[in-house]
């Protein structure tokens, strides 16, 4: 059974600092990890990874893929409270995206000004 | 933000009764899935459809039914719904280009009294 486990669960900091959010996994023929942010709605998209030693980067969040050690990194510098959010780690299986994905039960990121 | 929308997106019913749950696309994505998120759990797969007509389950497809009649429309039937399924629940699309995001709807929470 596939499965995605993301640590920590809950996080809180202060607007500035920089923060790191795991995602471990263990997944019948990996293709592909994800990244997703929820706030009080749907979880919106923010990197795909497939290749390990990559790294992805949109402005201050940026997120890489250890293929041989199982996990992922999300990272977070000179955080602000509108980073304040449930980050959600999902793997895609064999069949891709076309059977849906697994996700971890989040990382509750807590910015306080 | 991907054209998905889901209907109602408010719902209280009593046990026992059917309920169904819409999700309409207007991206003419070929994937579309059903999930449900619960404290505790994160989000779970329920059913996904790979097509017109083509359907299969996902991790917690017990007490659910799906269908898929048009490309656009992905129906979730609750047949005779219990408090277990007090949830909410998205429907999310991903689409043919070969790169397997998949894009959420906004949810629809579902309570069973």
């Amino acid at each position: 059974e596939d499965k995605v486990v993301q640590s920590p669960l809950s996080l809180v900091v202060h607007e500035g600092d920089t923060v790191t959010l795991n995602c471990s996994y263990e997944v019948t023929n990996f293709r592909s990890l994800l990244w997703y942010k929820q706030e009080k709605k749907a979880p919106t998209f923010l990197f795909m990874l497939t290749s390990s030693g990559i790294e992805k980067k949109s402005g201050r969040l940026s997120s890489i893929l250890d293929k041989k050690e199982l996990f992922s990194i999300l990272n977070i510098t000179a955080t602000q409270t509108g980073d304040s959010a449930v980050y959600l780690c999902a793997v895609e299986g064999p069949g891709g995206g076309a059977d849906g994905l697994t996700f971890g039960k989040g990382t509750h990121l807590i910015i306080q000004p | 933000d991907a054209g998905i929308t889901q209907s109602p997106r408010h719902k209280v019913t009593e046990t026992g009764t059917p309920v169904t749950l819409r999700c309409h696309q207007t991206e003419n994505h070929r994937y579309m899935y059903w999930y449900r998120q619960d404290p505790g759990h994160g989000l779970r797969l329920i059913h996904y459809s790979y097509g017109v007509k083509d359907t299969d389950k996902g991790e917690v497809s017990d007490g659910y039914s799906v269908s898929r009649s048009k490309t656009e429309d992905f129906l979730l039937t609750l047949e005779s719904a219990t408090s277990s399924q007090t949830s909410v629940y998205f429907c999310a699309i991903s689409g043919t280009s070969g790169n397997y995001e998949q894009y959420f709807g906004p949810g629809t929470r579902l309570t069973v009294t």
